[in-house]
């Protein structure tokens, strides 16, 4: 069946970029949306944004200045990049996907990768 | 953005409880409500999507109903395995907005 894995630093940098990637395997990227929530510590999910298997993207707006996704088709990974990070951006990252039509929801997920930001 | 809101932010119950958890949107959503279990540590699991439809491989104990702002999710006769934290999520417009979250404990 299909699986997600995260993968990236650990740790970064206030002021630098996050960058994470996700490998899809068991199942093709293409035809589906691809999102990335995050989940701050003992906090609720918050939706960073999604990429379509054309490229295609959509953001969360409270994010959207800082935030780029992209798609590789040819290694079934897509990705996450975001610039400026602060302490409050310090969370739990999940990589899931999204099934347009009929479920309209993530239903495979990531285990999730945690990202502290500090210098 | 579609504001949510879930009541309540923690539940105690019995294992055999019939549990109720409601989900209350800003704005008409249709169905676009979908509902998922967290366990420590774990990502998140779909449970219900589009207000009632049960997840494959998800126990008949778990059902959802509603629609336009009014949601809620039961619990028939909760097992050890159900105690946990429950989300809603709207999907009908981006930004895709989740539940603040239920904790459901022991009792």
């Amino acid at each position: 069946q299909v699986q997600l894995q995260e993968s990236g630093p650990g740790l970064v940098k206030p002021s630098e970029t996050l960058s994470l990637t996700c490998t899809v395997s068991g199942g093709s990227i293409s035809s589906y949306y691809w999102s990335w929530i995050r989940q701050p510590a003992g906090k609720g999910l918050e939706w960073i944004g999604r990429v379509f298997s054309d490229g295609s993207t959509n953001y969360n707006p409270s994010l959207k200045s800082r935030v780029t996704m992209s798609v590789d088709t040819s290694k079934n990974q897509f990705s996450l990049k975001l610039s400026s990070v602060t302490a409050a951006d310090t969370a739990v990252y999940y990589c899931a996907r999204f099934t347009l039509i009929v479920v309209d929801a993530f239903d495979i997920w990531g285990h999730g990768t945690m990202v502290t930001v500090s210098a | 953005d579609i504001q949510m809101t879930q009541s309540p932010s923690s539940l105690s119950a019995s294992v055999g409880d019939r549990v109720t958890i409601t989900c209350r949107t800003s704005q008409s959503i249709s169905n676009y409500l979908n509902w998922y279990q967290q366990k420590p540590g774990k990502a998140p699991n779909l449970l219900i999507y589009t207000a009632s439809r049960l997840q494959t491989g998800v126990p008949s104990r778990f059902s959802g109903s509603g629609s336009g702002t009014d949601f809620t999710l039961t619990i028939s006769s909760l097992q050890p395995e159900d105690f946990a934290t429950y989300y809603c999520q709207q999907s009908y417009s981006t930004p895709d907005t989740f539940g603040q979250g239920t904790k459901l404990e022991v009792k």
